[in-house]
């Protein structure tokens, strides 16, 4: 089964700070990829996504992302992070065609804290 | 304006009562998804239906049950028989037929027992 990791709990960046988040992922294919923010209380929004060709993603609000296969790695980045950019963040995977259940498998999430 | 809208925000249940929550989209997406979110757990899968109709078990089934009888709504029932109900719900739908297309998620539902 896939399963997705996430080390970091919690992060803390000064505001116009680079970013890197840390997604690695267990899937014995090639994986389809997927980054999510979520405000507090909030649901979940789509920043990018990864199903094949170019391994570098760019996605909404400045974010973009790498695919390293040779990692299991999926790492969000932004150069100059906003305190706006405070939030919960998610990496996720969904099944390929080896079959299990449809949705997306998450992982814990890693909370981004903005210092001004 | 299209999207999903989830009801109420904020739901309370005594203990031993089901309590449905409810999900409505105008996307015109066939797939839809429950998923619940404890803290530092991430989202868990709970149930999705590919189609009207059909529905299937997800990571978590236990203690819920589902409906599609009708294209736009998904409602999740939370049975007396789930043990540890309190969580935030989410609902998503998913705009094609591939796994790699892209789900979209409602606001969320806050249940909390008391």
């Amino acid at each position: 089964a896939q399963s997705v990791t996430q080390p970091d709990i919690h992060i803390t960046v000064s505001e116009g700070a680079s970013l890197e988040l840390r997604c690695n992922y267990s899937y014995g294919a090639t994986p389809y990829l997927f980054w999510y923010v979520q405000s507090p209380g909030q649901g979940l929004q789509l920043l990018l996504k990864y199903f094949s060709g170019d391994t570098l993603v760019q996605g909404i609000k400045g974010f973009e992302a790498e695919f390293k296969r040779s990692q299991s790695s999926f790492n969000l980045r932004k150069p100059s992070v906003h305190w706006s950019d405070a939030a919960e963040y998610f990496c996720a995977v969904a099944p390929g065609s080896g079959g299990g259940a449809d949705g997306l498998t998450f992982g814990k999430g890693t909370h981004l804290i903005i210092q001004p | 304006d299209g999207g999903i809208t989830q009801s109420p925000k904020y739901l309370f249940r005594k203990e031993g009562q089901n309590v449905t929550l409810s999900c409505e989209q105008n996307l015109n997406h066939d797939a839809m998804y429950w998923y619940r979110q404890d803290p530092g757990q991430g989202l868990r899968l709970i149930y999705y239906s590919q189609i009207v109709n059909d529905f299937q078990k997800g990571d978590i089934p236990e203690g819920y049950s589902v409906s599609r009888e009708k294209k736009e709504s998904f409602p999740l029932t939370v049975t007396s028989a789930q043990k540890n109900p309190t969580a935030f719900y989410l609902c998503a739908s998913r705009e094609g037929q591939g796994v790699a297309d892209t789900q979209y998620f409602g606001p969320g539902t806050r249940l909390t027992v008391l």
